[in-house]
């Protein structure tokens, strides 16, 4: 069964570049990819990255993700006030047969 | 433009069942996996489950004896019930559309607003 963890809180300054982290023990092994939602408050989760790499439409290109074995990143460049959120990795465990979700990052732009 | 609408809820009382319901306008209906998550306050994204519109369902082990999801083809809506509520359960809801790829899950790409649910006595 995949596990996620994210670190609880990440502070950047604005228009400096943030790399959130997003570490499974499965990835490797089921090979579902990962996908990363942003969470502003008061609003639902919105998705910037699905099966590793690849961003939906009208998601801006300061958002790229990647994954290096178990480990998933979300980079954020040119940090800006609206980025400020939390940030969940997710992906599909097969076994589970269901989503599973990293505990979230909140993102303080300073 | 894909917008999920969902309704219901609201404040329950403890041993209530809860029922939601999210109607999915402007998009095809078939070939996506259709999810109800939560988020208790405070808290992350919790899956609750899924059905794709044959009404094959997966969900969550540790709910899947209180909860039933089923879709309405005809109306494009899906819709959850989750029985024995306690104040654990209070939480925001959302429906959500789950994107696949060669059978593989890729992504919850489109959302419902929430709905705000309470179990109080």
């Amino acid at each position: 069964q995949a596990g996620l963890t994210q670190p609880p809180s990440v502070s950047k300054g604005l228009r400096q570049i943030a790399t959130l982290t997003c570490t499974g023990n499965n990835f490797h092994v089921d090979n579902q990819g990962v996908s990363w939602l942003q969470q502003r408050q008061g609003h639902p989760p919105k998705l910037l990255s699905y099966r590793n790499n690849n961003r939906p439409s009208g998601i801006s290109e300061r958002f790229s993700a990647s994954r290096s074995g178990d480990t998933a990143s979300l980079t954020i460049t040119g940090l800006q006030p609206e980025d400020e959120a939390d940030y969940y990795c997710t992906t599909w465990d097969n076994s589970l047969r269901g989503w599973v979700f990293g505990g979230g990052t909140k993102l303080t732009v300073l | 433009q894909v917008q999920l609408q969902q309704w219901g809820g609201g404040v329950l009382k403890p041993s209530e069942t809860l029922s939601l319901t999210c109607a999915v306008y402007g998009g095809s209906f078939s070939g996506y996996y259709w999810s109800w998550l939560r988020q208790p306050p405070g808290k992350g994204l919790e899956w609750i489950g899924e059905s794709n519109v044959s009404g094959t369902t997966n969900y969550n082990p540790s709910l899947k004896s209180r909860v039933a999801i089923s879709v309405d083809t005809s109306k494009n809506q899906f819709s959850l019930k989750l029985s024995s509520m306690t104040a654990a359960d209070t939480a925001v809801y959302y429906c959500a559309r789950g994107m696949a790829s060669y059978g593989r899950r890729v992504g919850l790409d489109n959302w419902g607003q929430g709905t705000p649910v309470t179990v109080s006595s």
